[in-house]
């Protein structure tokens, strides 16, 4: 059974720090590996998705990369402003039940002091 | 435009009654999903959907019904609420090309409080 864990639940930074949230995965039999954001009272923001077979994806000043063999994902977010402050969730889908189901993460919630 | 729509934003009702939460894409997916976020923020999927046909049911109490009238629309119907079934509840949609792999899309949610 697929199972996914974010470390930390929580983080605090000054703004203009780089900084990097974690995410494992048991089953490393995955398609991709999902991040999205929280707004506080919001729904989810996709990030970013990376294929099973790429090891890195980047969209501005977010990177998120992937070792399957290790069950890993980290998200690195640089030069963290004020407006980055959110819940970060990693999510997979699982590949037995062949629909796409998600299996999320509880999130890390970010804040980023001015 | 907005992808993934959810109506009502906020429901507060009280216990015993029934309500309904709806959801349309206008992405063209073929499927799409209910998901259940409780007070800790713990995501958890409810229902999937594949071109109006039920996939996946997840041990939820069977007061809870979806219905997909076309694939473009899933709603939810709760009968005799509970307590218990407050929460944020998040549809999704996502394009499933003969396999995993495609990436999903959320509506804002619906924030269901019961009374």
């Amino acid at each position: 059974k697929q199972e996914v864990t974010q470390i930390p639940a929580a983080l605090s930074v000054p703004e203009g720090e780089n900084l990097v949230l974690n995410c494992s995965f048991t089953d490393s039999a995955i398609y991709n590996l999902q991040w999205f954001r929280q707004d506080p009272g919001k729904g989810l923001t996709s990030l970013l998705l990376i294929q099973s077979s790429q090891r890195e994806q980047t969209s501005g000043r977010l990177n998120a990369s992937l070792d399957k063999s290790s069950g890993r994902s980290t998200l690195y977010i640089a030069a963290s402003q004020p407006g980055d402050s959110a819940t970060y969730l990693c999510a997979v889908p699982t590949i037995s039940s062949n629909t796409g189901k998600l299996i999320f993460g509880q999130g890390t919630t970010l804040q980023v002091k001015p | 435009d907005t992808a993934v729509s959810q109506t009502p934003k906020y429901l507060v009702t009280q216990m015993g009654n029934d309500k309904s939460i709806k959801c349309e894409q206008n992405l063209g997916h073929d499927t799409m999903y209910w998901y259940k976020q409780d007070s800790k923020k713990f995501l958890k999927i409810m229902f999937s959907y594949n071109n109006k046909e039920l996939i996946i049911n997840e041990t939820v109490p069977n007061r809870f019904s979806p219905k997909s009238p076309d694939k473009a629309h899933l709603n939810l119907h709760i009968n005799s609420l509970e307590l218990g079934d407050s929460a944020v509840y998040f549809c999704a949609s996502s394009q499933e090309p003969g396999g995993l792999g495609a990436e999903a899309f959320f509506g804002q949610g619906t924030r269901l409080t019961v009374v």
